[in-house]
Parts: structure tokens; C-alpha cells; sequence
């Protein structure tokens, strides 16, 4: 089965503080992708990547920056936290252009 | 600008009834479908994919997709309480470098009662 795990299930930060969240994937997918999950938005597309160092901007990249060193990791990084940024961050994986497989998500309250 | 309409319910049915979930969409683009189900406080788990016109079966599911109109639908048979859930629909289209990130519906809230 494939497996995405992300570094935290919870987390709280402080309105300025520069946050990561990590992602790592076990399958050797090509493509992983950065949503957000907010009520009544639904899940909107921050960042994806389809090989190692390469990244593309998403729907809303604003406020965001990732990095992919290596193939089975993606990092979402807040340079500067704001309350805005509160949300559920889910991780996905993908082979080629298949089905994308979500991470359990990260809770970031930002206060 | 890409947009997926969904309606976020919530739906509510009974045992055993057959769930009917739909999905439309304005954007020709879209190449490939999905349907996700997510338990509250939890991932997405991908629950059936598809790319072309026409249905697709897996156990008590069937997607169906119709690109002319636009308009994909999940149908759940013999609906237990376990089904009870937010399901998303999803499109996404094809690039040069592979797969481009996914476009979500809003999610429907389907409730089933014993």
C-alpha cells in the first residue's frame, strides 16, 4: 500500500515564526502536491512538484515556499506564519498522472 | 479559471437506499476523475478513478463520467452507515512534466441512517 505520512498531526505556531511541514512518501511517485483544506473552500492546490528540485505554483503559492531535495520528500515551508494560514495541509503523492494519495494531514493553528 | 461545482449537502438517506453524488464542471481541459471519501479529521482515500466517458464499477460503487455535458456522478448501492462521510469529486489534466495538481468540488456531507 502506498504510504504519505506527514510530520505532524497537530501543530501551533506563533503569528511571524517560520513554520515546515514535511512530507515523505514510500512509493518512489514522481509527483507530490501541497493542498489546503478550509470550510467552505475545499481543498485548493499551494504548491506541486514532478521531480526532485523542480516546483510549480499552485492556485494560491502565496505566502509559501516548498522544497524537494530528495524524490520521497516535500517540504512545505510558511516563511512567516500568519493567523490566515491556519488550516488542515494535506500532502498527496502521485505516479505519472494517476491517482493522487493523501497523507493523514497536518492541523496548523497559527496564533 | 478552473472551477468544479458540488453540492455540500448535506445528504441524508436511509440504510440500503441507492446514493446518487454528482459533480459538474465548465472547464474542456479536464482529462481524468476522481471520487474521495474523507472521514471527519482525516485524509482523503481515493475511491475510484477514471479518464474516459461511461462507467466505471468497484463493489457497491459506480463513477460515471460524461465529458460532453460535463457532469461526473458517483452512485453508492446498498448505502451503509460506514458510507457516512464527505465525498469529494476531483479533475485534473495532463502536462508536459506529468500530472498537474488536482481540482476539488467542495465536498458533499452524506449522512446514512440506520
Amino acid at each position: 500500500d502506498v504510504k504519505v505520512t506527514q510530520s505532524s498531526r497537530y501543530l501551533v505556531k506563533r503569528t511571524g515564526e517560520k513554520v515546515f511541514l514535511e512530507c515523505v512518501q514510500d512509493m518512489d511517485h514522481e509527483n507530490m502536491f501541497w493542498y489546503r483544506q478550509d470550510p467552505g473552500l475545499g481543498l485548493r492546490l499551494i504548491y506541486f512538484s514532478y521531480d526532485v528540485k523542480m516546483k510549480e505554483k499552485g492556485d494560491i503559492p502565496e505566502g509559501y515556499s516548498v522544497s524537494r531535495e530528495k524524490k520521497e520528500r516535500f517540504s512545505l515551508i510558511l516563511e512567516s506564519a500568519s493567523t490566515n494560514q491556519t488550516s488542515m495541509y494535506l500532502c498527496a503523492s502521485s505516479l505519472a498522472a494517476n491517482e493522487q494519495f493523501f497523507g493523514p494531514g497536518t492541523r496548523l493553528t497559527v496564533l | 479559471q478552473k472551477e468544479v461545482e458540488q453540492d455540500p449537502g448535506p445528504l441524508s438517506v436511509p440504510e440500503g437506499a441507492i446514493v446518487s453524488l454528482n459533480c459538474t464542471y465548465s472547464n474542456s481541459a479536464f482529462q481524468y476523475f476522481m471520487w474521495y471519501r474523507q472521514y471527519s479529521r482525516k485524509g482523503p482515500e481515493l475511491l475510484m478513478y477514471t479518464y474516459s466517458s461511461g462507467n466505471k464499477e468497484d463493489g457497491r460503487f459506480t463513477a460515471q463520467v460524461d465529458k460532453s455535458s460535463k457532469y461526473i456522478s458517483l452512485f453508492i448501492r446498498d448505502s451503509q452507515p460506514s458510507d457516512s462521510a464527505t465525498y469529494l469529486c476531483a479533475m485534473g489534466t495532463y502536462s508536459g512534466g506529468g500530472a498537474d495538481g488536482l481540482t476539488f468540488g467542495k465536498g458533499t456531507h452524506l449522512i446514512i441512517q440506520p
